[in-house]
């Protein structure tokens, strides 16, 4: 089956500076890669997602970016607030459809 | 409109008891799924469900039992706890899977087994 490597597990950076987050993936034939924002205490929800036909995604101030040769995809957060605090989890779904999340990375943003 | 909706929210039960924890949606998806979420594995696919009636094993099946008869309801049943299954349980559902699979998760249910 899938799996779902995510890197780093913590993440602090100065309020304004950029966030990357790393994952990578085994299964040639995943071909949908989600983002999933967690804040404490609350459930995950979608914050951005990406198809295997397309390199690159943006949404204001966060942008996903896929390397399929390389099987690994990454979230660029920039200018970072304090409320992009919070696990984020990367995800995705391979030959049988099923999602695998990535292990999640604690961002916490200093302000 | 409550959307997907988790019972109880907290439970502590004893080791060896039988526990079930509810999931309800209203928006009449397709695909149900329990997650558990424990530090350092993220979220783990326990069961899902395609459909009423339609059950299948995720990762880590092995002591759950799950049901779904009616599209809406979708209970997760843990017939003889055990402390390895303290854990936060989220339920989600979706229209499909794939990239038409958003999931909309459920507020979670924590669970401690003593």
């Amino acid at each position: 089956g899938e799996n779902v490597e995510q890197h780093p597990s913590t993440l602090s950076v100065q309020e304004g500076d950029s966030a990357v987050i790393k994952c990578t993936y085994s299964d040639s034939a995943s071909n949908y890669f989600p983002w999933y924002k967690q804040e404490l205490g609350k459930r995950p929800q979608l914050i951005i997602d990406i198809r295997s036909n397309v390199g690159e995604k943006k949404d204001q101030r966060i942008a996903v970016t896929l390397n399929k040769t390389a099987k690994h995809f990454s979230l660029h957060i920039t200018e970072t607030q304090p409320e992009d605090s919070a696990v984020y989890f990367c995800a995705a779904t391979g030959g049988n459809e099923k999602l695998t999340f990535g292990t999640g990375t604690r961002l916490t943003i200093i302000p | 409109d409550a959307g997907i909706t988790q019972s109880p929210r907290y439970k502590i039960t004893e080791t060896g008891r039988q526990v079930t924890l509810m999931c309800h949606q209203t928006w009449s998806h397709s695909y149900m799924f329990w997650y558990r979420q424990d530090l350092g594995h993220g979220l783990r696919l326990i069961y899902y469900s395609a459909a009423a009636d339609i059950t299948d094993k995720g990762e880590v099946p092995d002591g759950y039992v799950v049901s779904r008869s009616k599209t809406e309801n979708f209970p997760l049943t843990l017939e003889s706890a055990t402390r390895s299954q303290t854990s936060v349980y989220f339920c989600a559902s979706s229209e499909g899977t794939g990239d038409t699979g958003e999931l909309f998760f459920g507020e979670g249910s924590r669970l401690t087994v003593l």
